[in-house]
């Protein structure tokens, strides 16, 4: 079975700040890669995802993220935050499907604050 | 857009209490998902379901069961209601193989 780690459970920056959040999945084959984010109040809402191709995957809002095979992680990023950023990030994995479904598996969160 | 809606936002039940979370999508995906949401503890897989009357359990269905009679319809069943199911529920739906889920608004129960 698959897990996800992230890094940070709580992270507080200034506005304009520039933001890593790291995520790092242990699997042994091909996945699936996302981060949702989920405002205060609001639904879960997809960031961005990689399925294959460039391993560095653009985003909603400035966000990217950049999958690294080889050290099983998927960070994401964004050079200067804003206010609006602050919510909660989950970053996902799902084992790539030939055929049917398969859940995904969530980290645990990182809650972002951003001060004005 | 998808549109995944699930029937009540809060939910308030007594232990023992057989309970049903509903939730639609109007976008004719093939699969649909049950997840809880705790504190710490992130999104966790309870069933998902592929096809109508198909279903596959996740990481925690101990204590659940779901019903796929419809494909925009998935039902998920508390059958004996306890405390430590008290949590954020979420449904989601997906396109195909290879597709991002997307989520319903979540329903809290509280289980008294």
């Amino acid at each position: 079975a698959q897990s996800v780690s992230q890094h940070n459970h709580h992270v507080i920056l200034s506005e304009a700040a520039s933001l890593e959040l790291g995520c790092n999945y242990s699997y042994g084959g091909t996945v699936n890669l996302f981060w949702y984010v989920q405002y205060p109040g609001q639904h879960l809402q997809l960031l961005l995802k990689y399925f294959s191709g460039d391993p560095l995957v653009k985003g909603i809002k400035g966000f990217e993220a950049e999958f690294i095979k080889s050290k099983f992680s998927f960070n994401l990023r964004k050079p200067s935050v804003q206010w609006s950023d602050t919510a909660e990030y989950f970053c996902a994995v799902t084992p790539y499907s030939g055929g049917g479904a398969d859940g995904l598996t969530f980290g645990k969160g990182t809650h972002l604050i951003i001060q004005p | 857009d998808v549109k995944v809606t699930q029937s009540s936002r809060y939910l308030v039940k007594r232990t023992g209490e057989k309970v049903f979370l509903e939730c639609v999508q109007d976008m004719d995906h093939e699969n649909m998902f049950w997840y809880r949401q705790d504190p710490g503890l992130g999104l966790r897989l309870i069933y998902f379901s592929y096809d109508v009357k198909m279903k596959e359990k996740g990481d925690i269905p101990e204590g659940y069961s779901v019903s796929r009679e419809k494909k925009e319809r998935f039902s998920l069943i508390l059958e004996s209601a306890s405390t430590n199911q008290t949590s954020m529920y979420l449904c989601a739906s997906s396109g195909g193989n290879n597709q991002p889920q997307h989520f319903g608004d979540g329903t809290r129960l509280s289980i008294l």
